[in-house]
């Protein structure tokens, strides 16, 4: 166990669903990331946020919709998914600023199934 | 921006043996952080190993290390003594030095799977 959590492990929902993916850290770090890993490509950084702002969205679908409510939690909203969005959901947390240069802790991710 | 190539998908090693995984970079900065992350099924990203780029010494953490020539912008992994529980998906990532700037963002390469064999 690395300090952060995510839930559910694995979840399968259908494209007109809406579901939550949850992240959690206890490590005292106050920027928290959403990567998503496909197969075959390179893991994309999906938002960025530090003392709960976001600072970084990249370029991602209104479908996903994140919420960080303190520095320690982290939640993707999903709605209305395509079948490509199934991917390994990965939640990263880091110190801010030079802190991140030390790298930063994963969680084990969600595995997202849309059918 | 900065790039991160991994030009090995997959690689395998025979139990014992030492095997060398390749990351070569691109970026203008001078300082800046490398990292390896180790990947096992379970999904989970493994911090392996840090490099300090404005530090000349390779970064070493007991049967891994690295070879960091900054001036080629290469930064390859060796494993030695290869255990079967190195058996992983092996990524090489890069991330800015925040003082001069730039977000606190974390890039990463494409991956090496690296099977240990018997």
């Amino acid at each position: 166990e690395t300090g952060v959590t995510q839930t559910p492990r694995h979840l399968v929902m259908g494209m007109t669903n809406k579901k939550s993916l949850k992240c959690e850290q206890h490590l005292g770090h106050n920027a928290m990331y959403w990567y998503k890993q496909s197969a075959k490509k390179p893991l994309e950084l999906m938002f960025v946020y530090n003392f709960k702002e976001q600072t970084e969205n990249n370029s991602v679908p209104s479908r996903f919709s994140p919420e960080c409510p303190n520095s320690s939690h982290l939640f993707l909203h999903l709605h209305t998914l395509q079948p490509e969005d199934s991917a390994l959901y990965l939640c990263a947390s880091s110190q801010h600023t030079q802190g991140a240069t030390y790298g930063y802790t994963f969680g084990s991710g969600t595995r997202l199934t849309v059918v | 921006a900065q790039t991160v190539t991994q030009s090995q998908p997959e690689m395998s090693v025979q139990e014992a043996e030492t095997v060398t995984l390749s990351c070569t970079y691109d970026t203008s900065e001078s300082n800046y952080y490398l990292f390896w992350y180790k990947q096992p099924p379970s999904g989970q990203m493994i911090l392996v190993i840090r490099q300090e780029a404005y530090k000349q010494q390779n970064a070493t953490e007991n049967r891994f290390s690295v070879n960091f020539q900054k001036a080629a912008k290469s930064f390859s992994l060796k494993i030695s003594d290869s255990q079967l529980g190195d058996t992983a998906m092996y990524f090489c990532a890069f991330i800015h030095d925040l003082i001069t700037g730039g977000g606190n963002k974390l890039t990463f390469g494409t991956g090496t799977q690296l099977k240990v064999e018997l």
